[in-house]
């Protein structure tokens, strides 16, 4: 039983240059989560999942798309960085938003310089 | 929206009990509170959770007043281990709106 894993954990990317973040789950979630940390500050919620077939913009969805693969996957796509988008991204899972409380379960995250 | 407010950072030696207070002034009927611990190059991490009164966990307790407008973290006889910094949530159920995890507060434990 893995969690929630993310790939890659480390990426450089020059501005402009798209990639794609991955996130599973092994725990049958029915909600995902992705999330931005820029130092020295809390997490930024950026997409989320509330049930496979579904995505809905967070605080901070613009430069950002998503997309639930099924009920395991969740990914995040950057079309064209730019180097506010530096930050460590953390993808999360959770039972479903009607639990109550949310317990949220998080992966290790992914580190992402935009030069 | 339910805003948390707590403290930047807060010191203890170890063997002692830590209390950290988070004010949520507007809080909502089917708001619950959340605590979550995050360790340096980690993802947070779900310590406890709580709707009124107090819970109690094997890691902590967490104190709520009839009024709701704040709640307390309490962790007993704290090691180094629990440096680190320490968010409270205010998780409304069915909706993801209030996701937002503030910058928290950083607990250092010394000998």
């Amino acid at each position: 039983n893995a969690g929630v894993t993310q790939t890659p954990k480390f990426q450089v990317l020059k501005t402009g240059q798209s990639m794609t973040l991955q996130c599973a789950q092994d725990m049958n979630h029915n909600s995902m989560y992705w999330y931005r940390q820029d130092p020295g500050m809390g997490l930024r919620l950026i997409y989320y999942s509330a049930s496979e077939g579904t995505t809905d913009k967070g605080e901070v969805p613009n430069g950002y798309n998503v997309s639930r693969l099924n009920k395991r996957e969740f990914s995040l796509r950057l079309e064209s960085a730019a180097p506010s988008q530096t930050s460590v991204y953390f993808c999360a899972s959770s039972e479903g938003l009607l639990v109550p409380g949310n317990e949220q379960y998080f992966g290790p995250g992914t580190r992402l310089t935009v030069t | 929206l339910a805003k948390t407010t707590q403290p930047i950072s807060m010191d203890s030696y170890e063997g002692q009990e830590v209390n950290i207070t988070c004010s949520h002034n507007n809080i909502a009927t089917n708001d619950y509170i959340t605590w979550y611990q995050q360790f340096p190059s980690q993802g947070p991490r779900f310590i406890i959770q709580g709707y009124k009164t107090k819970v109690t966990n094997e890691v902590a307790s967490l104190f709520i007043p009839a009024d709701r407008k704040s709640s307390t973290l309490s962790l007993p006889r704290v090691s180094l281990s629990d440096t680190a910094v320490y968010y409270c949530l205010v998780v409304s159920t069915g909706t993801a709106s209030k996701l937002t995890f503030g910058t928290g507060t950083r607990l250092q434990v010394t000998l």
